[in-house]
C-alpha cells in the first residue's frame, strides 16, 4: 500500500535551468497539493489540484511557477529559469478530497539551485 | 486569510515527563486541526487530528485539545521517549476551503535522556 512518492528526492539545477518535480498520490486519493518548505520554517501552501484541475493557486507566485495534474500521471510542479531563492524543500500531499479528509505527505524533493 | 501561530518555537524535556504544544488560529469559521510530526529528511507524518465538534481527543500518549472560543487548540504528549524528538506542526483548515490546511511554523521537540 504506497504512500505518496515524491521524486526526485534530491535534484541539482543551475541558475536559469528548469526544475520537474513529480509526484504520485495515493491510491484512491484523487487530490494533490503542493508544499514548500525553508530550512528551519514551516510549510508554506502552494496549490491544489484535482485531476485536470486546479482548485486553489493562491500560494504559487505569479512567475516561472506552474503545476499539473493530468487525466493519467503524476503531478507535476514545474520551475522555469530557478534562481538561488527558489532552493527549498517540496512536498506533495494527497487526500481523498472530502471535506476534512486529511492530508498524507510524500517525503518530498529537495532542489539546490548553484 | 487563515493564520496559524504556534509556541514554542523550541522546547526540551526530561525523558518521561510531559510535553505541550500551543497553537491559535485566526479563521472562527477552521473546523479541522491536524497535528502532525517531521523527522529529519523526511515528509510530515499526521499523528493525531482533531474536529470543532469536540473539546479533546486521545490516542495513547498523544491527546489534543480545542477550545474554540478562544481559537487556541494543544497538543500534548505524555511519558516522552527519545523517538518522540521532531519538529510538530499545528495545522488549520481555512475556512473558506474545507480541504487545504494552513501550517503553524513548528516546535523542536528535544527529548533529554
Amino acid at each position: 500500500n504506497a504512500g505518496v512518492m515524491q521524486n526526485p528526492r534530491h535534484l541539482v539545477r543551475r541558475r536559469g535551468q528548469e526544475a520537474r518535480l513529480r509526484c504520485s498520490p495515493m491510491k484512491g486519493h484523487s487530490h494533490v497539493y503542493w508544499y514548500r518548505q525553508l530550512p528551519e520554517e514551516g510549510l508554506k501552501f502552494m496549490v491544489y489540484l484535482q485531476k485536470e484541475n486546479i482548485i486553489d493557486e493562491s500560494g504559487m507566485p505569479k512567475e516561472r511557477f506552474s503545476a499539473e495534474f493530468p487525466k493519467e500521471g503524476p503531478s507535476i510542479l514545474r520551475i522555469q529559469q530557478v534562481v538561488r531563492g527558489d532552493s527549498a524543500a517540496y512536498f506533495c500531499a494527497s487526500s481523498e478530497g472530502t471535506d476534512n479528509s486529511p492530508l498524507h505527505f510524500g517525503n518530498g524533493t529537495r532542489l539546490t539551485v548553484t | 486569510g487563515e493564520n496559524v501561530e504556534q509556541h514554542p518555537s523550541t522546547l526540551s524535556v526530561q525523558e518521561g515527563d510531559s510535553a505541550v504544544i500551543k497553537c491559535t488560529y485566526s479563521d472562527s469559521a477552521s473546523n479541522y486541526f491536524p497535528w502532525y510530526k517531521q523527522e529529519l529528511g523526511k515528509g510530515p507524518q499526521l499523528i493525531i487530528d482533531i474536529r470543532s465538534n469536540v473539546g479533546e481527543k486521545k490516542d495513547q500518549r498523544i491527546a489534543v485539545t480545542l477550545n474554540k472560543t478562544a481559537k487556541h487548540f494543544s497538543l500534548h504528549i505524555t511519558e516522552t521517549q527519545p523517538e518522540d524528538s521532531a519538529v510538530y506542526f499545528c495545522a488549520a483548515n481555512p475556512g473558506s476551503s474545507a480541504s487545504k490546511i494552513i501550517f503553524g511554523s513548528g516546535t523542536r521537540l528535544s527529548i533529554r535522556p
